[in-house]
């Protein structure tokens, strides 16, 4: 069965420093890779999706970046955080094979930015 | 670019109560339903989805949802609800190949009492 995998689970960072989220998903090939921030009262943001390695999408300008070195691998960077940027941090998959698919969610990354 | 609403920022009910949870979008191209819930603590997961076929779904743990196209809802139900009910619900549209236009209602919280 597929699993994916988040971390930090949770993640206290001051102003201006660098981040590093990481996703992998198991059990599954040639995913299509999600990132998003909930925040409360607003539902999920999609902020990045990848159909393939190396292949980044953004959808929302922003301090943030995102990269994919490898089938089952998703990065979610910034050089320099800011305060806005705290929040609840998704990684999802969903299958290529499929179009339309659901989506299934990882445990989620907490980021506090100080 | 399509939006999701959700009726209800908070609902609270007595156990053994009926839900309903009202969503709605706006899109006019063929789309994808999901209903997701978000237990305290854990992963969002997938309640139930509308790819085709009967407007009338049933997902997990007694709950469906109808589909209706006249009026671009896409309202969740139960009968009778539980304690363990109590969670966040969010509606979804998937109107793109890969995902990339997966978009999340705000959720609506229910808080269900013993």
């Amino acid at each position: 069965s597929q699993t994916i995998h988040q971390w930090p689970a949770t993640l206290v960072q001051p102003v201006g420093s660098p981040l590093s989220l990481e996703c992998t998903v198991e059990g599954t090939s040639n995913p299509n890779l999600y990132w998003y921030r909930q925040a409360a009262g607003r539902g999920l943001q999609l902020l990045f999706y990848s159909v393939g390695i190396g292949q980044i999408s953004s959808e929302v300008p922003q301090n943030l970046s995102a990269s994919r070195p490898q089938d089952r691998q998703f990065i979610l960077s910034s050089k320099k955080l800011l305060l806005s940027d705290s929040g609840f941090y998704l990684c999802a998959w969903s299958a290529t094979s499929v179009p339309y698919n659901e989506q299934f969610f990882g445990p989620g990354t907490r980021l506090t930015v100080l | 670019a399509q939006s999701v609403s959700q009726h209800n920022h908070h609902v609270i009910l007595s156990e053994a109560a009926s839900l309903e949870l009202g969503c709605n979008y706006s899109y006019g191209g063929t789309v994808n339903l999901f209903w997701y819930v978000q237990y305290p603590g854990q992963h969002l997961q997938l309640l139930l989805k509308y790819f085709s076929g009967d407007p009338l779904v049933k997902g997990i743990k007694g709950f469906e949802a109808e589909f209706i196209k006249s009026k671009f809802s896409f309202n969740l139900r139960k009968p009778s609800v539980q304690w363990s009910d109590t969670a966040e619900y969010f509606c979804a549209v998937n109107a793109g190949h890969y995902g990339q236009n997966f978009v999340f209602g705000p959720g609506t919280r229910l808080s269900v009492l013993p």
